[in-house]
């Protein structure tokens, strides 16, 4: 099984507070693993991306964790936003143009 | 900047009918992909595609799919009979030609198909 585990399904956060989604993967040949925004009405947009060979990636206010041995991969999310409402997607895949194998999706809103 | 575009956004359809997906891919996009997302579920790869033909297809993409870039811009997803579990939003999806290390793949907005 190549599956990618998301959780939580949804999340609520307070504006200025911190969003984490945790993925889970099964295929250790996988050796790349984005996280996809996606807005209501558009399709999944690359929002970070980290390979293996390191433990943490950080743009702006967005980090991703990596716990190879675990096989574990969480976003964190810092000063949540409104606009950063949206469902996020982790996904496991290899470099090489290779298929996305995405997690189930966690639904974040961000409150006022 | 340039976008994938999905035409079109909504289709309905007949069960047991025949429905092209139409997508344009950014100009200078090598790879194309098709993924499919009903209602509710996570994404799910069908096929990808690759110098005019199929490198990969998941256990979904069955006879009564085919896929085929006609004039060299347009990549469409036929489904040649219908079912009501065909309904989903279903993405296109492309990477750039070039020295690309990583697999960044550009989303369309969708098709949504409704088979009643």
């Amino acid at each position: 099984q190549q599956q990618v585990k998301q959780s939580p399904q949804s999340l609520i956060v307070q504006k200025g507070g911190i969003s984490i989604i945790n993925c889970a993967y099964e295929n250790t040949a996988f050796d790349y693993f984005p996280w996809y925004q996606q807005f209501p009405g558009k399709g999944p947009a690359l929002l970070i991306a980290i390979r293996p060979d390191v433990s943490e990636k950080k743009e702006g206010r967005f980090t991703i964790s990596f716990n190879k041995s675990a096989k574990q991969f969480s976003l964190h999310i810092m000063d949540s936003q409104p606009g950063d409402s949206a469902t996020y997607f982790c996904a496991g895949t290899l470099l090489t143009a290779s298929k996305l194998t995405f997690g189930t999706g966690t639904r974040l809103q961000v409150t006022l | 900047e340039p976008e994938v575009t999905q035409t079109p956004s909504h289709q309905v359809t007949q069960m047991g009918q025949e429905v092209i997906l139409r997508c344009v891919p950014i100009s200078n996009h090598l790879y194309f992909y098709w993924y499919r997302q009903i209602l509710g579920q996570k994404v799910e790869f069908l096929v990808s595609f690759y110098n005019n033909e199929i490198s990969e297809k998941s256990e979904i993409f069955d006879d009564q799919f085919s896929v085929e870039r006609p004039d060299g811009s347009n990549f469409t997803l036929k489904i040649r009979s219908t079912k009501l579990e065909d309904s989903a939003m279903y993405f296109c999806a492309s990477i750039p030609a070039g020295l690309r290390p990583y697999n960044e793949q550009f989303f369309g907005p969708g098709t949504r198909l409704t088979v009643l």
